[in-house]
């Protein structure tokens, strides 16, 4: 049973606009999302996470938002960028279980240039 | 700093061939995972080890399927029989570990894409 979905498989978005990417939840002990970027022949790479105490969390060009009532999350890129493009994971995890952590299924995001 | 090193990168083996997969993680990391990634999918964990004790391997098909990590810093998978359905990526991964409730972001290895034919 997938305990963490990311519904749109692929996105496309043209260069300087905004990227939104989702993912959806469905355990509620889950507090601690973050989210991975993964290229081509590359293990993912952190890139920003949030905690349940929090509704937003901002790193530069990137934004996480949570909507805990929805079992929501999102990530928000602006403005998008060519290198950009890669395969966005959101994860989650909850207290009871420390450090383990459930994946999404992944959306790839390609930024047209 | 060194990141998280797997190898190999490739192999491709026949059916009921063993095959083991090496995974050296960030030095002083105390937690080490490894994960199984399907074609179009997330990482899925089958082993998490908290030093050189497994605290997770519910995930882990024990009849083919062993890991290790005596000294608790380099960790060892092994499949023995593979399968067709093997053929995927796995994935190592380490973080700080420690406290419970304490989240740590894992870094990850480049992955070894296991085919077995």
């Amino acid at each position: 049973d997938q305990q963490v979905k990311q519904n749109s498989p692929s996105l496309s978005v043209q260069e300087g606009r905004i990227s939104i990417l989702n993912c959806d939840y469905t355990n509620s002990m889950f507090d601690y999302f973050l989210w991975y970027k993964k290229y081509p022949a590359e293990g993912p790479t952190f890139l920003i996470s949030i905690s349940s105490i929090k509704d937003k969390n901002e790193d530069g060009r990137f934004t996480v938002f949570l909507n805990k009532s929805a079992k929501h999350l999102s990530l928000h890129i602006v403005p998008s960028q060519p290198g950009d493009s890669a395969v966005y994971f959101c994860a989650a995890s909850a207290g009871s279980t420390g450090n383990q952590f459930y994946f999404g299924t992944g959306t790839s995001l390609t930024v047209i240039p | 700093e060194a990141g998280v090193v797997q190898s190999p990168r490739y192999k491709i083996i026949e059916k009921k061939q063993p095959v083991a997969f090496w995974c050296n993680p960030i030095s002083g990391h105390n937690t080490l995972y490894w994960y199984l990634q399907n074609l179009g999918q997330g990482p899925e964990l089958l082993i998490r080890y908290e030093n050189e004790e497994a605290v997770d391997d519910s995930q882990l098909p024990k009849d083919r399927f062993s890991a290790e990590r005596l000294k608790g810093v380099d960790s060892t998978l092994k499949i023995q029989p593979a399968e067709l359905g093997d053929s995927a990526v796995y994935l190592c991964a380490s973080s700080l570990g420690g406290l419970r409730g304490k989240y740590n972001e894992q870094f990850f290895g480049p992955g070894t894409r296991l085919t077995v034919l």
